[in-house]
């Protein structure tokens, strides 16, 4: 069945650091989306991404969306602590009104 | 904005118990959605509804049901509560076809 695989599991950085998560579809993508769950809070829409080769940016959060609509990555550049939570990326289903949903990457700031 | 209210922060049962989840949306949403979240497990979709009335089943819906009466309201019922049904549980709504999705804040059930 169609599948959204995401990695890593968990990120762990220093304040300051990178952090990417990647995600890969088993199929091909009308759009991706890109949620945030804060430690002990609920799934935020971030944003959508629709269009092959879309690079999109939320100040220090660039988002692509590959050429082949399968695959997608959410970029952090030097990390803050209001940035720790899980970071989500979801597909539709072909067939129906449902999400696919990664399994997420955990965000950790080293103290 | 967006409000998606689920009826309970945290809730105890016992096992063997009929158990109601109430989510309700004030946007006039077509879709409504009830995840379940474990660690380690992500979201995991249990029902969703895409009309008044209409139901469709997720990847668990084992041991639940669902009832949509109304447009504003989606309720989740674990027929005859277990441990293993111990679990945050997230209600969602989104306008239509596959638009961002919109949460409560989840309901984090205990069943002893």
């Amino acid at each position: 069945g169609q599948q959204v695989m995401q990695i890593p599991q968990y990120q762990h950085v220093q304040e300051g650091e990178d952090f990417t998560t990647y995600c890969n579809s088993s199929t091909t993508l009308s759009n991706i989306q890109w949620y945030k769950q804060r430690p002990g809070g609920h799934p935020v829409f971030l944003i959508q991404l629709v269009k092959s080769g879309e690079v999109k940016k939320q100040k220090r959060l660039t988002f692509q969306f590959g050429e082949a609509k399968k695959n997608s990555s959410l970029h952090i550049t030097a990390t803050q602590t209001t940035d720790v939570g899980t970071y989500f990326c979801a597909g539709p289903v072909d067939s129906n009104y449902q999400l696919i949903w990664g399994a997420g990457t955990k965000l950790i700031i080293k103290p | 904005d967006v409000k998606v209210t689920q009826s309970s922060r945290y809730l105890v049962k016992r096992t063997g118990e009929k158990v109601f989840l109430e989510c309700v949306q004030d946007m006039d949403h077509e879709n409504m959605f009830w995840y379940r979240q474990d660690p380690g497990l992500g979201l995991r979709l249990i029902y969703f509804s895409y009309d008044v009335k209409m139901k469709e089943k997720g990847d668990i819906p084992e041991g639940y049901s669902v009832s949509r009466e109304k447009k504003e309201r989606f309720s989740l019922i674990l027929e005859s509560a277990s441990t293993n049904q111990t679990s945050m549980y997230l209600c969602a709504s989104s306008p239509s076809g596959w638009q961002p999705q919109h949460f409560g804040d989840g309901t984090r059930l205990s069943i002893l």
